[in-house]
């Protein structure tokens, strides 16, 4: 079965420091992978996906990725944390040609101290 | 961009009352909805997915006679969660797929639906 892990489940930073979430998945087959965020109050939006090609994706707002298949991880980072950015990070993926349903991770909520 | 809203955002009711919960793509024909649940602290588990013009297909463990899932029209998905009981209550959130543009597209989310039952 399908499964991701996100290692930190809270995140604290101070701004301009950077940053690094981990997410590791399990599956025996070809992913899509998926970065969502979900500021407060608000619903999930996409931050950047991977389907094929360079494993470095770069996404919104400064954030990128990067798949490693060897290590089965899409780890997200951004050189430079804002206030802004304070949030609850969710990796996802789904299985290439499925119907697209998504398996989670349980999230990591990042606090930005300004 | 790809709008999906959710209705109602906060329901309160009895325990043993049906709820629905409604699930429309705005701007966007989707083929493809997905209902899922959040516990507190807890990731979002999928629930079902919903098909236009076909039955959802349920997430093991998902009682079909529970939630009732129909999905009508190419922008409107509705969870009906029947004679529900306290331990029903949770945070509910729809997604939907623009299939306009072929497979693989990213899936777009509504805002969510606090249910709680007394």
């Amino acid at each position: 079965a399908q499964s991701v892990s996100q290692h930190n489940h809270h995140v604290i930073l101070s701004e301009a420091a950077s940053l690094e979430l981990g997410c590791n998945y399990s599956y025996g087959g070809t992913v899509n992978l998926f970065w969502y965020v979900q500021y407060p109050g608000q619903h999930l939006q996409l931050l950047l996906k991977y389907f094929s090609g360079d494993p470095l994706v770069k996404g919104i707002k400064g954030f990128e990725a990067e798949f490693i298949k060897s290590k089965f991880s899409f780890n997200l980072r951004k050189p430079s944390v804002q206030w802004s950015d304070t949030a609850e990070y969710f990796c996802a993926v789904n299985a290439r040609g499925s119907q697209g349903n998504l398996i989670f991770g349980k999230g990591t909520k990042l606090s930005v101290k300004p | 961009g790809a709008v999906v809203s959710q209705h109602p955002s906060w329901v309160i009711c009895k325990s043993g009352t049906s709820v629905k919960i409604e699930c429309r793509s705005l701007d966007f024909q989707a083929t493809t909805m997905f209902w899922y649940r959040q516990f507190p602290k807890q990731s979002l588990m999928l629930m079902a997915t919903s098909n236009e013009g076909s039955k959802a297909t349920y997430e093991q463990g998902v009682e079909k006679d529970k939630f009732l899932i129909n999905h009508a029209s190419l922008t409107l998905s509705t969870l009906t969660v029947t004679s529900a009981h306290p331990e029903d209550s949770s945070f509910y959130i729809c997604s939907a797929r623009d299939w306009g543009f072929g497979g693989n597209q990213p899936q777009h989310f509504g805002d969510g639906t606090r249910l709680s039952i007394l």
